[in-house]
């Protein structure tokens, strides 16, 4: 079946450091892929996605490039703040879903230091 | 805009009582629905989702069950909590006929089983 694995945490930065979360994936045909970030006692919010492969979702700073030949989906930011603390969890949809639902990786805290 | 609400936002309940969580979204109609638990520490895991009124999917066995009386409601309910039944429970949404594929998450709620 579908699944996501990310690296464990937490991750712990400086500020003004280059952040690397590492996402890889199983799935069967063309999935979706996406990042969600968490703040401490908050729901989830979309950071970014890529739908095909080659893609790459965008968002605030970070990055993360859709790569079928690796089934990864890693993302990136050249520079972390404080405020980008939080919980980041990479996620997938099947591309034959018609359910719409996401499998999600453990997720991985990210702390900045100043 | 489309909005999703989740209540209450906490909740501390004895062991064997019963639990209603109810998560409501305005601003769109036909929505696919979804509870997901996040248990400390852990990843999220897809307890129920639902395609239309009435229609309720279960992804784990469990002591919760699900319902979703009108178009924009669902409710996750329990007739006697246990202690694992404790995490932070997320609602979530997305369109069944447009946009890409990402699912919109309420606040949470937060239980604690004692």
């Amino acid at each position: 079946g579908n699944s996501v694995t990310q690296m464990e945490g937490p991750v712990t930065l400086s500020e003004e450091a280059f952040l690397t979360i590492n996402c890889t994936y199983t799935a069967t045909g063309y999935p979706s892929l996406f990042w969600y970030v968490q703040y401490p006692g908050e729901g989830l919010q979309l950071l970014l996605k890529a739908t095909k492969a080659d893609d790459k979702g965008s968002n605030k700073g970070f990055e993360a490039t859709y790569r079928k030949e690796t089934t990864s989906f890693h993302l990136e930011k050249g520079s972390v703040q404080v405020s980008d603390s939080a919980v980041y969890f990479c996620a997938l949809r099947g591309g034959s879903s018609n359910t719409g639902k996401l499998i999600f990786g453990q997720g991985t805290t990210l702390q900045v230091k100043p | 805009s489309q909005t999703i609400h989740q209540w209450p936002a906490t909740l501390v309940q004895p062991v064997g009582s019963p639990l209603s969580l109810e998560c409501t979204v305005e601003g769109t109609s036909n929505p696919n629905l979804y509870w997901y638990r996040q248990a400390a520490g852990r990843g999220l895991q897809l307890l129920f989702y639902s395609v239309g009124i009435g229609q309720i999917s279960s992804e784990v066995p469990q002591n919760l069950s699900a319902s979703r009386p009108q178009d924009r409601q669902f409710i996750l309910s329990s007739k006697k909590l246990l202690l694992s039944d404790s995490g932070f429970y997320l609602c979530a949404w997305r369109m069944r006929v447009l946009g890409t594929g990402e699912l919109f998450f309420g606040e949470g709620s937060r239980l604690t089983v004692l």
